[in-house]
């Protein structure tokens, strides 16, 4: 069965750098890849998500992520983070041999120093 | 305004006193879903429905009910609450499986 790999719990990176979130997932089959994001105290809702076509997706707030096959990694990156990047974030899978459910990550708390 | 919702957002109960948490969308979508979060598991589906008259096991069915009797209407039951059903629970709903889900707020369920 399908399953999905957030390795870092946390990540704190300061204000205007860079970030990088690592989502790995365990099979090579044809997937569809997302990323949701869950504000404080709200429901989670869509960053981006892969379902075909170019490797490199762009997503809202100027996230972007990279699907990689041989490496079956779909990292989440923001050239810049603001403190309103402030969330924990979640990757998802679609299992294709689960009737295409959605296997989900940890998730991954973004913390923005100031 | 596309929306899920979900009542309450917040209940605070005792064992085995039966409870339902209602989820209602209003964008005539055909799936939906109920997830629990709990901290460091992520989310855990707990049942889905394709469509009306359809539903089925997630994840982590057990000590939980759901039906789908209209398409707008995916109401979450817990016929005898534990302390171990504890937990963030959201209502979501998509086009189809592999659609962007639409997720309600939440609702914070604590069992004593």
């Amino acid at each position: 069965a399908q399953s999905v790999t957030q390795l870092d719990s946390q990540v704190p990176v300061f204000e205007e750098a860079p970030v990088e979130l690592r989502c790995n997932y365990s099979s090579s089959v044809s997937v569809y890849l997302f990323w949701y994001v869950q504000y404080p105290n709200q429901g989670l809702q869509l960053l981006l998500k892969y379902l075909s076509g170019s490797t490199l997706v762009k997503g809202i707030n100027g996230f972007e992520a990279e699907f990689n096959k041989s490496q079956t990694s779909f990292h989440l990156r923001k050239p810049s983070v603001h403190i309103s990047d402030t969330a924990e974030y979640f990757c998802a899978v679609s299992d294709p041999y689960s009737n295409y459910q959605l296997i989900w990550g940890a998730g991954t708390k973004l913390i923005i120093k100031p | 305004e596309a929306q899920v919702t979900q009542n309450p957002r917040y209940l605070i109960t005792v064992t085995g006193k039966k409870l339902t948490v209602t989820c209602s969308q209003n964008m005539n979508h055909e799936y939906m879903s109920w997830y629990r979060q709990d901290p460091g598991l992520g989310l855990r589906q707990i049942y889905y429905s394709m469509n009306v008259e359809v539903t089925d096991k997630g994840d982590v069915p057990e000590g939980y009910k759901v039906s789908r009797k209209e398409k707008r209407n995916f109401p979450l039951i817990l016929e005898s609450p534990s302390p171990n059903q504890t937990s963030l629970y959201f209502c979501a709903s998509s086009r189809d499986l592999v659609d962007t889900q639409y997720f309600g707020p939440g609702t914070r369920l604590t069992v004593l």
